[in-house]
């Protein structure tokens, strides 16, 4: 089945310093990947939807200098957040969807980076 | 608004009983409704969907759009459908999803 990666799956960082997570889809290209948020005992909210080769689109409130997303390949999208402070400590979870004629477009979901920041 | 609303944090049963987690949405428009299953340390994976109209372990839900709900249904619960409970929506035209707050699901032996 397809599987979908996440690096680190655990990062502790000082207040002021950025942070990459990177998302692969292991064995599909991924035309479309997505980058969620979930704190503690909430739901997932998404935060942008990222396109293979053209610019992230961030949903309403997501700060766009703040998290940097970059997907450069079909198979990997980074989101960098930048400047980081303690309110950002969060978990931080990608999908990416599988855009071959012949899938469900069905999205696939990584298991999530759990971000500290001190 | 869109929202997708699940009023139940925990629900708890025995095994062998009648589950259901309820849903209900807003959207205007036709939406497409999901619902995902995240085990005890395990990534969130898809269940099911409305438009597939089948039943996956045992699991059904039944789009009624007069009440806007999509409740996940099971007639005898398994101690391993123990899991958190998410249902989800998206439009017709975009692959956003908008989840809900989830539902866990105790099952007890």
């Amino acid at each position: 089945g397809a599987v979908v990666s996440q690096h680190p799956s655990w990062v502790i960082c000082k207040s002021g310093t950025s942070v990459k997570i990177e998302c692969r889809s292991l064995d599909f290209q991924a035309t479309t990947m997505f980058w969620y948020r979930q704190f503690p005992k909430q739901s997932l909210m998404l935060m942008a939807t990222s396109n293979e080769g053209s610019k992230a689109t961030y949903e309403q409130g997501v700060e766009k200098d703040k998290f940097l997303i970059n997907h450069a390949s079909l198979t990997l999208s980074t989101l960098t957040v930048t400047s980081a402070h303690p309110e950002d400590s969060s978990f931080y979870i990608c999908s990416a969807r599988d855009g071959s004629p012949a899938s469900t477009y069905e999205q696939y979901f990584g298991p999530g980076t759990r971000l500290t920041v001190t | 608004a869109q929202r997708v609303t699940q009023p139940e944090k925990l629900l708890s049963v025995f095994k062998g009983a009648p589950v259901e987690l309820k849903c209900n949405y807003s959207y205007s428009g036709s939406p497409e409704l999901f619902w995902y299953v995240q085990y005890s340390r395990q990534r969130l994976q898809l269940l099911l969907r409305h438009i597939s109209r089948e039943s996956i372990k045992g699991f059904t839900a039944d789009l009624n759009k007069g009440e806007t709900s999509f409740h996940l249904k099971k007639p005898f619960a398994q101690e391993e459908d123990s899991a958190m409970y998410y249902c989800a929506l998206s439009g017709l035209n975009t692959d956003k999803l908008i989840f809900g707050t989830g539902t866990r699901l105790q099952v007890f032996p």
